[in-house]
C-alpha cells in the first residue's frame, strides 16, 4: 500500500543552520507530494507541494524537490530561524479522497 | 478561497459522556470533508471522509461516528468517551488534490 516515511526527530539546530528533513514514500502510480507544518497549538498548513517528477515546489525559503527515482521529497532550508520550531509532515495522494501523513518531525531552532 | 471553522476549540470531559465537535466550511460547494485524529506526540490518523451528503466513510473502527447534515458541515460524535480518545481533533477539506486543515479542536478526556 501507500505510506509515506521521515526522519525521526527531534531535530534540534542553531539559527542560521542548514536544514534537511528526509522523506520518502511508497505509492501506486503517481503521487502529489506534500509538506505541512504545524506551529504549536494550531492546525497544520500546506508549506509547499509538487504534483510530478522534478517540480521543486518552494515557499517561504523551504524547498523540495520530486525525485521519482529515489522516491524522495527532501524539506530543505537553507538558513533556519527560530520561528521555523514546528513540526513538519510530509504527506502524499494518488487518485482517490485519502492523503497519507508521515510521522512528523519535530524541529527545535535554538537562539 | 475556503476557510474551515471549528469548535469548540478545547474542551475538558469526563469518561462517559458524550461529544460533538462541528465543522463548517466557507468558499466552496460539495467539498470533501475529513475528520483527522492526532494523538499527542504522534501523526495523524484519518478518522472519517464524506464526499457528499449523508455519506461517510469510517477509516478505524472505533468509539466515534460522524455525520453531514449539510453540504458544507461535519459533526463527529460519540455517545459515551473513553479515555484513549483524548487529542487533537482537525477537520480538513479537499480541493484540487490538496487538503486543508482548521484549526483543529483539543479534547482532554478526563
Amino acid at each position: 500500500g501507500n505510506s509515506v516515511t521521515q526522519m525521526e526527530g527531534p531535530v534540534t539546530l542553531s539559527e542560521e543552520a542548514f536544514l534537511t528533513i528526509n522523506c520518502t514514500y511508497t505509492a501506486t502510480g503517481y503521487p502529489s507530494l506534500f509538506w505541512y507544518v504545524q506551529y504549536p497549538g494550531e492546525g497544520l498548513q500546506l508549506l509547499l507541494k509538487a504534483t510530478k517528477a522534478d517540480d521543486k515546489g518552494s515557499n517561504k525559503g523551504f524547498e523540495a524537490t520530486y525525485r521519482k527515482e529515489t522516491t524522495s521529497f527532501h524539506l530543505e532550508k537553507g538558513s533556519v530561524q527560530v520561528s521555523d520550531s514546528a513540526v513538519y509532515f510530509c504527506a502524499l495522494r494518488t487518485g482517490g479522497f485519502k492523503t497519507i501523513f508521515g510521522a512528523g518531525t519535530r524541529l527545535f531552532v535554538k537562539a | 478561497s475556503q476557510t474551515i471553522h471549528q469548535w469548540p476549540a478545547t474542551l475538558v470531559q469526563p469518561v462517559g459522556s458524550p461529544l460533538s465537535l462541528e465543522c463548517t466550511v466557507e468558499g466552496t460547494s460539495n467539498p470533501n470533508l475529513y475528520w483527522y485524529r492526532q494523538a499527542a506526540g504522534r501523526g495523524l490518523q484519518l478518522l472519517f471522509y464524506s464526499v457528499g451528503i449523508g455519506q461517510i466513510s469510517s477509516e478505524v473502527p472505533q468509539n466515534l461516528s460522524a455525520s453531514r447534515p449539510q453540504d458544507r458541515q461535519f459533526i463527529l460524535s460519540s455517545k459515551k468517551l473513553l479515555l484513549s480518545d483524548s487529542g487533537f481533533y482537525l477537520c480538513a477539506t479537499g480541493e484540487g488534490n490538496t487538503i486543508y486543515f482548521g484549526e483543529g479542536s483539543w479534547l482532554t478526556v478526563v
